[in-house]
């Protein structure tokens, strides 16, 4: 299976910093990851599929990126709603597999 | 607007089973994977299972293969998740996605609790 090491675990921040999520695969995954948003009690929500594209209606202070194996989610100027969960996912081999997750905490 | 909606949950002995179903709405579903999704209490999310268009791909995570069965009736727009020999361990939100055109999981239910207790 492949592993999706997501770090860091839990990130503290402030309104308005810039934060990056980093998500490494344990091998070549294409560009086949998604990020999503996990609010407490709710369904995950998309924000990033393909690597890079980000989902119609989410902000664009989101961003993905991809270098090799290791892909990155972005917030540029975090708001207070984003203070919750993310994951990443890969979906280019069975079983997909998440990460571990990001808690986003308020400093 | 696309619905998801999961039924079916509820609390069962160990070695029980149940059966989740997850009705669909807002698009075309005969045009769509789709997946089962879990999440125990507190924990991370985990992909369960997926089924093509047509039903005749199906894949499983190593840890419910043999022991859940995944199935689709187009015509009623629905997709069911049968848990047989179910353990502590499989106590969890389960939650029904679609895997859209954009590759992967765009559109998700509400979620449904499955707990396995004595």
């Amino acid at each position: 299976d492949i592993q999706l090491t997501q770090s860091p675990s839990f990130l503290s921040a402030s309104v308005g910093d810039r934060v990056t999520i980093t998500c490494r695969a344990s091998q070549g995954i294409s560009n086949s990851l998604a990020w999503f948003q996990q609010k407490p009690g709710r369904a995950p929500n998309l924000l990033i599929y393909r690597a890079s594209t980000l989902q119609s209606g989410v902000p664009s202070r989101f961003s993905g990126s991809a270098s090799g194996t290791e892909f990155t989610l972005t917030i540029s100027s975090l708001q207070p709603e984003d203070f919750v969960t993310y994951y990443c996912l890969q979906f280019n081999n069975y079983p997909y597999t998440f990460g571990r997750g990001t808690k986003l905490e308020i400093k | 607007e696309v619905q998801l909606v999961e039924s079916g949950g509820g609390l069962v002995q160990p070695g029980g089973s149940l059966r989740l179903s997850c009705s669909a709405s807002g698009f075309r579903f005969s045009s769509y994977w789709m997946s089962w999704v879990r999440q125990a209490p507190g924990k991370g999310l985990e992909w369960v299972a997926d089924m093509s268009q047509d039903g005749i791909r199906k894949y499983y995570v190593d840890s419910v293969r043999g022991r859940f069965t995944i199935s689709r009736d187009n015509a009623k727009e629905s997709v069911d998740l049968q848990m047989s020999s179910l353990k502590a361990d499989d106590t969890a939100v389960y939650y029904c996605a679609r895997e859209g055109e954009t590759g992967t999981l765009d559109h998700w239910g509400q979620g449904i609790l499955v707990t396995v207790s004595s």
